[in-house]
């Protein structure tokens, strides 16, 4: 069965600090790769995902994601963090030919202080 | 604004009482999705409509009953609750499962305390 693990739960730094969030999943197919973001307060949105191609993918706000597919890993990145980036992150996955069922890791809280 | 509604926000019950939870897409989607989240816990993905019908139930209690009448609602019918089915149930959409990459745009929620 297909898993999401993110083994950062609670992430705390300051302004201005790199930030990388890990992200592993179990599955053997072809996979689409997704990073959620949900801001104090508000809906789960998008930040950015994985169809094919490049595996470095760049999404909104200055986030980026690497897929290495040796390690069945996805983890997401960014040089600078700032105050706003305060939000849970949530690692997804599905399989490419069921695409329906987006299996969700059990998220990684960020704080940033300024 | 995300172009998926809930209602209610918030929602207190009794383990006897019934009660239902409403989710509405203006996104012109044709799936919907029941995901409930807990704390600690990743997202449970609990139902998926497609085309108006179920493709998907991930071993539900019965105590949980969705129903999707058209492709823009969907309900979630509760009755006899448990404690520890207090959560926030999301509700979801998307273009169309079978065609694309299954990107999900989520409302904000119903959180459901059950007494």
């Amino acid at each position: 069965a297909q898993s999401v693990s993110q083994h950062n739960h609670h992430v705390i730094l300051s302004e201005a600090a790199s930030l990388e969030l890990g992200c592993n999943y179990s599955y053997g197919g072809t996979v689409n790769l997704f990073w959620y973001v949900q801001y104090p307060g508000q809906h789960l949105q998008l930040l950015l995902k994985y169809f094919s191609g490049d595996p470095l993918v760049k999404g909104i706000k200055g986030f980026e994601a690497e897929f290495i597919k040796s390690k069945f890993s996805f983890n997401l990145r960014k040089p600078s963090v700032q105050w706003s980036d305060t939000a849970e992150y949530f690692c997804a996955v599905n399989s490419s030919y069921n695409t329906d069922k987006l299996i969700f890791g059990t998220g990684t809280r960020l704080q940033v202080f300024p | 604004e995300t172009g998926v509604t809930q209602t209610p926000r918030h929602l207190v019950m009794g383990m006897t009482n019934k009660k239902s939870l409403k989710c509405e897409q203006h996104l012109g989607h044709n799936a919907m999705y029941w995901y409930k989240q807990s704390a600690k816990k990743p997202l449970e993905l609990m139902f998926v409509y497609s085309l108006e019908e179920r493709v998907e139930n991930n071993s539900v209690p019965s105590r949980f009953s969705p129903e999707c009448p058209n492709s823009s609602h969907l309900f979630l019918h509760l009755h006899t609750l448990q404690p520890e089915d207090s959560a926030l149930y999301l509700c979801a959409s998307s273009q169309d499962p079978a065609g694309n990459t299954g990107e999900l745009f989520f409302g904000e929620g119903s959180r459901l305390t059950v007494l």
